[in-house]
């Protein structure tokens, strides 16, 4: 079964760039959405943004002008960046796959254990 | 944006009573609900998506009903193991949001 797993460092200057990657075993990343998402401690989920496989993306419209996804086949992986970053950007970051008819209804499913990321000086 | 609101907020509950959470979206999103379990510490796990669909492995004492606006997650007799966090989240709109979470607790 498809597992995911995210890495990056822990700890990030604000200002500077957060990057994360997601490594994917276990299946194929050929013909899904890969998406971010992020929970700051002790808060609820926010939705980041979409790639998918051809590496078309959509992001959170409250995010864009920071968010840059990509991803590498090759690699099986796929990788979030968020630029200027502040403490409001302290979050378990998690990816996920996402289900769906690839319209209207969509779900995340599996998803990776999640990454502390600190935006701290 | 659509603003997904769940109540209550938290509940105490025993093992073995039955739990309804529910979801209410600021407008109409058909069928384009799907609800998640969250254990402290640990990813979301996918329930049910499209309202009512049980994701495989999922056991069947968890049920989702709803359209339009309102939407309910019932768990028809609380084992030890469901204590947990419960979100609702739509992909109605092009922004997909989550609701703020329902904590159930021991009683």
């Amino acid at each position: 079964q498809v597992q995911l797993q995210e890495s990056g460092p822990g700890l990030v200057k604000p200002s500077e760039t957060l990057s994360l990657t997601c490594t994917v075993s276990g299946g194929s990343m050929n013909a899904y959405y890969w998406s971010w998402i992020r929970q700051p401690p002790g808060k609820g989920l926010e939705w980041i943004g979409n790639i998918y496989s051809s590496g078309s993306t959509n992001y959170n419209p409250s995010l864009k002008s920071e968010v840059t996804m990509s991803i590498d086949m090759s690699k099986t992986q796929f990788s979030l960046q968020l630029s200027s970053v502040t403490a409001a950007d302290t979050a378990i970051y998690y990816c996920a796959r996402r289900n769906g008819d690839g319209y209207k209804s969509n779900w995340f499913d599996p998803w990776g254990q999640g990454t502390l990321v600190t935006v701290s000086s | 944006d659509i603003q997904m609101t769940q109540s209550p907020s938290s509940l105490s509950a025993s093992v073995g009573d039955r739990v309804t959470i529910t979801c209410r979206a600021s407008q109409t999103i058909s069928s384009y609900l799907n609800w998640y379990q969250q254990k402290s510490g640990k990813a979301p796990k996918l329930l049910i998506y499209a309202a009512s669909s049980l994701q495989s492995g999922v056991p069947s004492r968890f049920s989702g009903t709803g359209s339009g606006t309102d939407f309910t997650l019932t768990i028809s007799s609380l084992q030890p193991e469901d204590f947990a966090t419960y979100y609702c989240q739509q992909s109605s709109s092009t922004l997909w949001t989550f609701g703020q979470g329902t904590k159930v607790q021991v009683k």
